[in-house]
């Protein structure tokens, strides 16, 4: 089976640095996204990670440890419009996704 | 805009009705999926499509019924629904392959989703 673990809700400030965290337990471990939501929009592709480390993008950075399940999305330089739902999804074999229930951002000024 | 497409945006409909979902996508990929998402809970996997054939169906109720006759276009036939199944119905796209190169990302692409109501 799969499992993957993320904070519900989690609240920052305009101009800040968040960090949310993702846990999984999961067999055939192919890849780790991460994807934004909107309300009432479709989800959109941030990033992605298969070896261990840091990948950048802009004010986005992801992490992954492999040996210890663990991942997380960084969010610098936070602007109103960072508030969304943000999406772990692990990867088994060459296509499938299993997605963790979202982390609520909330970004207030 | 992501280059995936899905009609109609909103649906209602009553539990003897016969319905269907539809979604195009425009980027050239092999790989159809769709998704469920209701409140609280995460998305959830329904029907996977590599090249036209259905690779994985998971667990979900013969009442839904979907239907890929190309590699752009997918469908999803719903008949005889429960009002537990009024959710956000979501289709995505991918590139497939199997190249093992772990490089690759492969990431879907989401349409923005059929919001359905069964009354």
């Amino acid at each position: 089976g799969q499992n993957i673990d993320q904070p519900t809700e989690m609240t920052a400030t305009e101009g800040a640095i968040v960090q949310i965290n993702c846990t999984y337990q999961t067999s055939g471990f192919n890849g780790l996204f991460w994807y934004q939501q909107h309300a009432g929009e479709a989800p959109t592709f941030l990033s992605y990670n298969v070896l261990d480390g840091l990948e950048e993008k802009g004010r986005f950075s992801s992490f992954l440890s492999r040996s210890k399940g663990y991942s997380y999305l960084l969010l610098k330089e936070l602007q109103m419009k960072d508030s969304a739902s943000y999406l772990c999804a692990v990867r088994r074999g060459y296509s499938t996704l299993t997605f963790g229930k979202g982390t609520m951002l909330l970004v207030s000024p | 805009e992501t280059g995936v497409t899905q009609t109609p945006r909103h649906l209602v409909m009553g539990m003897t009705n016969k319905k269907s979902l539809k979604c195009e996508q425009h980027l050239g990929h092999n790989a159809m999926y769709w998704y469920k998402q209701s409140a609280k809970k995460p998305l959830e996997l329904m029907f996977v499509y590599n090249f036209k054939e259905q690779t994985e169906n998971n667990s979900v109720p013969s009442r839904f019924s979907p239907e890929c006759p190309n590699s752009s276009h997918l469908f999803l036939h719903l008949h005889t629904l429960q009002p537990e199944d009024s959710a956000l119905y979501l289709c995505a796209s991918s590139l497939y392959r199997t190249s093992g190169d772990q490089r690759s990302d492969n990431e879907q692409f989401f349409g923005p989703g059929t919001r359905l109501t069964v009354l």
